[in-house]
């Protein structure tokens, strides 16, 4: 039974460039959740997709934007990077918006 | 608002000596809490989770944790440390799918 999975592992952009990461959900999950986690802090919820539409909303700006497509995976995108977007990014999938929640190994994005 | 607050970012035991780590929430209604572990540079992993079925709540590698409303807190256990239990803790609640973490505690296991 596969897990969550992303990608991909490492990325290295510069200030102003645009992202793309990629989550597919544990096999059975209809949800998407993605977090970002800066170094030595906690994860902080970004956004939640579930039928192919964002249902909650984190605390951060419209630079972050995503998209869930019918096969239930999920993509993260990212505009005009800043230095302190660089973070590990977390997806996690659930059967349901309210459901528990089971990660992915992450993305780490590095923003020179 | 929904929150958790771990208390102590670094604790330090050593093999085979109690671990507890503390975790206390803020919630005006009853709380899903949950307690994930991460190895260095590695996603989450869940430990184990509260959904008001019973206090005291068994997880995996023999942690386990105790839901006290009184004391809104949700402090996690483990009898006897392993060199292995050595990672960052969260604590975790969930209003309605979008998780709220504490800032982590660091485990240390000294042989």
């Amino acid at each position: 039974d596969a897990g969550v999975t992303q990608s991909p592992t490492h990325l290295i952009k510069t200030r102003g460039q645009q992202v793309t990461l990629r989550c597919s959900p544990k096999s059975g999950h209809d949800t998407v959740s993605w977090y970002q986690q800066a170094l030595g802090q906690g994860p902080q919820f970004i956004f939640q997709y579930y039928e192919e539409e964002e249902r909650q909303r984190g605390n951060f700006p419209d630079r972050f934007s995503g998209h869930q497509f019918p096969n239930y995976s999920s993509e993260l995108n990212v505009n005009a990077l800043l230095l302190g977007d660089s973070a590990l990014y977390l997806c996690a999938s659930s059967l349901g918006t309210a459901d528990t929640q089971y990660f992915g190994p992450g993305t780490r994005l590095t923003v020179l | 608002a929904q929150s958790v607050t771990q208390l102590g970012s670094h604790v330090s035991v050593s093999e085979g000596a109690l671990v507890l780590l503390r975790c206390n929430y803020s919630s005006s209604v009853p709380p899903y809490l949950f307690w994930y572990v991460q190895y260095p540079n590695q996603g989450l992993q869940l430990l184990l989770k509260y959904t008001s079925a019973a206090t005291l709540v068994k997880g995996i590698n023999g942690f386990e944790a105790e839901f006290k409303k009184s004391e809104t807190s949700f402090h996690l256990t483990k009898p006897s440390a392993h060199m292995s239990d050595a990672a960052e803790y969260f604590c975790a609640v969930t209003p309605a799918g979008d998780m709220r973490f504490g800032a982590g505690t660091r485990l240390t296991v000294k042989p």
